[in-house]
């Protein structure tokens, strides 16, 4: 069974720009979760799709946002980018509560 | 808000002897904790994780332990393997938003 896959796997961006960060899940799992990872902040939790409905979000500003498909792949859009973005992105998917499998991640850098 | 912290950023063990990794939280509304091991530039790795409505729980090597009037949990680590010599983090989840701690380095040494 393949793992969660993310890509692209690095992508560099200028202030002001927009980028758009694709996930696919797990086969079966329907629950797609976004973090951030910063050096100074370390994994932080984005937002959460289950069936193509945000469940949970977290505490980030409304440039942050996402979508998940009716195959659950799932995208994550920034818009706007500032130089504070740069992280690493990670998308886990699950199955039943109590889980979740990452993915390796999209190393994002603004600059 | 840290709901989840881990004090440890680092620990040394020697190959062979237990490993315990400490992680304590603030929200009693958690159902479920996990715990993730991490190398550089990679996702983190799904090592083992326990629901709220137990106090242990078991795989191989890994146990996780709950203490929740303490609202303290544990990963033990027995036998320590220098393949081991990661960052954990662990995580408390509720209704799938998952919070991690800052992780701690652990060194596990021949």
């Amino acid at each position: 069974k393949a793992g969660v896959t993310q890509t692209p796997r690095y992508l560099i961006k200028t202030r002001g720009q927009q980028v758009t960060l694709s996930c696919s899940p797990i086969s079966g799992h329907r629950s797609v979760s976004w973090y951030q990872q910063t050096p100074g902040q370390g994994l932080q939790f984005l937002f959460e799709y289950f069936s193509e409905t945000q469940r949970n979000k977290g505490n980030f500003p409304g440039r942050f946002s996402g979508r998940q498909f009716s195959n659950s792949r799932s995208e994550m859009n920034v818009s706007t980018l500032e130089l504070g973005d740069s992280a690493l992105y990670l998308c886990a998917s699950s199955l039943y509560p109590g889980e979740a499998f990452f993915g390796q991640g999209t190393r994002l850098t603004v600059v | 808000d840290q709901q989840v912290k881990q004090n440890s950023p680092s620990l040394s063990v020697q190959e062979g002897r237990i490993s315990i990794l400490n992680c304590d939280y603030t929200n009693s509304m958690f159902d479920y904790f996990l715990w993730y091991k991490k190398y550089p530039a990679e996702g983190p790795t799904f090592l083992i994780s326990i629901s709220s409505i137990k106090d242990k729980n078991e795989d191989g090597r890994f146990t996780v332990f709950l203490n929740k009037s303490a609202k303290h949990l544990s990963l033990h680590i027995v036998p320590s393997q220098p393949g081991d010599s990661a960052v954990y983090f662990c995580a408390a989840s509720l209704n799938n938003d998952m919070r991690f701690g800052a992780g701690t380095r652990l060194t596990v040494k021949p």
